[in-house]
């Protein structure tokens, strides 16, 4: 257990609909990061939350939307799904000298 | 970001020490050096972190030369277990912020034969 939780662990929905990811960082971690992980794109980052802030965006669609809550959890809003977006998520926490990240166990997604 | 070269693949057998090497011409002042570990459907795990000559903890080694613009992963008597993708990543880790969005690149998938 790495101490970075996500949930749901696998989600199956259709084209168009929207889901929602979870992810609680580990004790005391105040960054929060989303990463995209499909089979020919590798491991992508799309968006860092600080304390509650937006920090840094990188390849996060506009369909998709994320956010960090006071008690520093997040959730990334995946909307009008495309099959394309089939991937795992993966969110990953730090704390704030350094370590690297720690990452869940990511939740996979699969659009059909 | 400093940009990162590492080999896509590697190959070797159990016992033997596999070191592999990123390289990282740009990198800047403030850059830290992190390897991590991948496993299939895993999240990556880190391994090691660096900013300059040798660190050792108890499952690596990172090398760093003088000029930073490369950095060694040394994996001691690997196993088949070591078998995994390694990312090589540099950026910056400001007090106060974490680090800011590192993107991971392709990695080198290291196979481990008996």
């Amino acid at each position: 257990d790495s101490g970075v939780t996500q949930t749901p662990k696998h989600l199956i929905t259709a084209t168009g609909q929207r889901v929602t990811l979870r992810c609680s960082p580990r004790s005391g971690d105040l960054s929060v990061y989303w990463y995209q992980q499909s089979l020919d794109q590798g491991l992508q980052f799309l968006i860092q939350y600080y304390n509650g802030e937006e920090r840094a965006k990188g390849n996060i669609l506009e369909r998709f939307s994320a956010q960090q809550f006071p008690d520093l959890h997040s959730e990334l809003n995946l909307s009008s799904l495309e099959l394309g977006d089939s991937a795992l998520y993966f969110c990953a926490s730090s704390g704030e000298w350094g370590g690297g990240y720690t990452f869940g166990s990511g939740t996979r997604l699969t659009v059909v | 970001l400093a940009k990162t070269t590492q080999p896509i693949s590697m190959d070797s057998y159990e016992g033997q020490e596999v070191n592999i090497t990123c390289s990282h011409n740009n990198i800047a002042t403030n850059d830290y050096i992190t390897w991590y570990q991948q496993f299939p459907s895993q999240g990556p795990r880190f391994i090691i972190q660096g900013y300059k000559t040798k660190v050792t903890n108890e499952v690596a080694s990172l090398f760093i030369p003088a000029d930073r613009k490369s950095s060694t992963l040394s994996l001691p008597r690997v196993s088949l277990s070591d078998t995994a993708v390694y990312y090589c990543l540099v950026g910056d880790i400001p007090p106060g912020g974490g680090a800011d969005g590192l993107t991971f690149g392709k990695g080198t998938h290291l196979i481990i034969q008996p």
